[in-house]
């Protein structure tokens, strides 16, 4: 099945660690992102990357880092310096429909971050 | 600046009954135009969306939106609610690549049986 997973589904973290959250697609897409959801509020945008070895700051950067050494892979990582990393965490992946000149974006089931 | 509003924060409607979610964006020109659906603990669905051409727009799970650029309103309608329509939707708009997608605050729909 072609698809966007990401692991783990629920993830517990103390304060002051570091935690790493995967992100994998398998529908050759180029281009991939890393969204926060708090409760009663839309997404907001953490990073995005269009390329490999390439990737751009969102609205709410701070306190989080990405690589992108592979196509399929868009590992997100969540700092100490992240004041209230507690949320729920969606990636997603797109790519460009020349049939429709438009840009789809497609998400993962999401990763439940809670800091103890 | 720009931005999409969604004006109703919660919606209850009766099973078999019609739907409307509203959806309204305050874009310099006319953007690329989304809808999503997002059950409990779980990711985003493609509903439907708009890039061009005929302005209602067919999509799945029986769901249709109508873009109005005189009213910068993209609204999501169902003839006939089913209970496994309850869920949480979203509006979202892209201006030229989804870099710059951005997302309303989200309707969740109650179906009362």
């Amino acid at each position: 099945d072609g698809g966007i997973t990401q692991s783990p589904k629920y993830l517990f973290r103390k304060e002051g660690q570091n935690v790493t959250l995967s992100c994998e697609q398998n529908l050759n897409h180029d281009a991939m992102y890393w969204y926060r959801q708090d409760p009663g509020q839309g997404l907001r945008l953490i990073y995005y990357s269009q390329i490999v070895n390439d990737f751009q700051k969102g609205d709410i950067a701070e306190g989080y880092s990405v690589s992108r050494e592979k196509k399929e892979s868009f590992p997100l990582t969540v700092t100490s310096a992240q004041k209230n990393p507690t949320a729920f965490y969606l990636c997603a992946s797109s790519t460009w429909d020349t049939r429709t000149s438009g840009d789809t974006q497609y998400f993962g089931p999401g990763t439940r971050l809670t800091v103890l | 600046a720009q931005s999409v509003t969604q004006p109703d924060i919660h919606i209850t409607v009766s099973e078999g009954a019609s739907l409307e979610l509203r959806c309204n964006y305050s874009y310099g020109a006319t953007p690329y135009l989304f809808w999503y659906v997002q059950s409990p603990g779980q990711g985003l669905q493609l509903l439907l969306k708009y890039f061009s051409g005929d302005t209602l727009v067919q999509g799945i799970k029986g769901f249709e939106a109508e873009f109005k650029r005189s009213q910068s309103s993209f609204n999501l309608r169902k003839p006939s609610v089913h209970w496994s329509d309850a869920a949480e939707y979203f509006c979202a708009v892209a201006l030229y690549n989804n870099n710059d997608m951005r997302f309303g605050a989200g309707t969740r729909l109650t179906v009362k049986p």
